[in-house]
């Protein structure tokens, strides 16, 4: 696509449940990067993909945190029994290549109450 | 260990007055240095970037930048500010051939008419 398209926009699920948050990157972008985004906070580095592999995902904060993409294109965020810490504006990006400045999606913001 | 740094949590400036904001970058070597901006409840847009060469950057929305090697700063000006460039903007840093940003906490620029 011509941009980064991140979905759903808004996600507000109770605690405990899972959810799923998706990032559709620029078509022939190779690297996509997930970013979390929390209230007062700056940008924290969640994982790396060049592909579809994930050469780093040292900034996934607990094993309730995984993601995967399939392709080389869209990549799926999955939050495992969310809990209210959890809420954030998750940011994804993508890249030709590794490297470079980013170009960000709108991002999904996630309430867990 | 690397870190990035926005002295200026809040700026407020008037409407055609002119703007800068500040950062400042410790890296063990001369890094990528990147500007965006984010408005209220959208992603991250690229201002400008700096790779090599020229010290004064030029981007997008009448924005300039200067990198300073020896004061490890990349501060952003626009010399007459518009109402529409109230918005968070954020300083990142990146090695060559690194995948990784390190953004700084930001700054948050109220324009008042």
């Amino acid at each position: 696509g011509a941009g980064v398209s991140q979905s759903p926009s808004n996600k507000v699920t109770e605690k405990g449940k899972d959810v799923e948050l998706r990032c559709d990157p620029i078509s022939g972008h190779t690297a996509l990067y997930w970013y979390r985004q929390s209230l007062g906070q700056g940008l924290e580095f969640l994982i790396y993909f060049q592909g579809n592999s994930a050469p780093d995902k040292s900034g996934l904060p607990s094993d309730r945190f995984s993601a995967e993409r399939t392709g080389g294109s869209v990549s799926t965020l999955t939050i495992q029994r969310t809990q209210q810490e959890d809420s954030a504006v998750y940011l994804c990006a993508s890249t030709p290549d590794r490297g470079g400045g980013y170009t960000f999606g709108s991002g999904t913001r996630l309430t867990v109450v | 260990a690397q870190s990035v740094t926005q002295p200026d949590i809040h700026i407020t400036v008037s409407e055609g007055a002119s703007l800068e904001l500040r950062c400042n970058y410790s890296y063990g070597a001369t890094p990528y240095l990147f500007w965006y901006v984010q408005s209220p409840g959208q992603g991250l847009q690229l201002l400008l970037k700096y790779f090599s060469g020229d010290t004064l950057v030029q981007g997008i929305k009448g924005f300039e930048a200067e990198f300073k090697r020896s004061q490890s700063s990349f501060n952003l000006r626009k010399p007459s500010v518009h109402w529409s460039d109230a918005a968070e903007y954020f300083c990142a840093v990146g090695l060559l051939n690194d995948y990784k940003l390190s953004f700084g906490a930001g700054t948050t620029v109220t324009v008042r008419a």
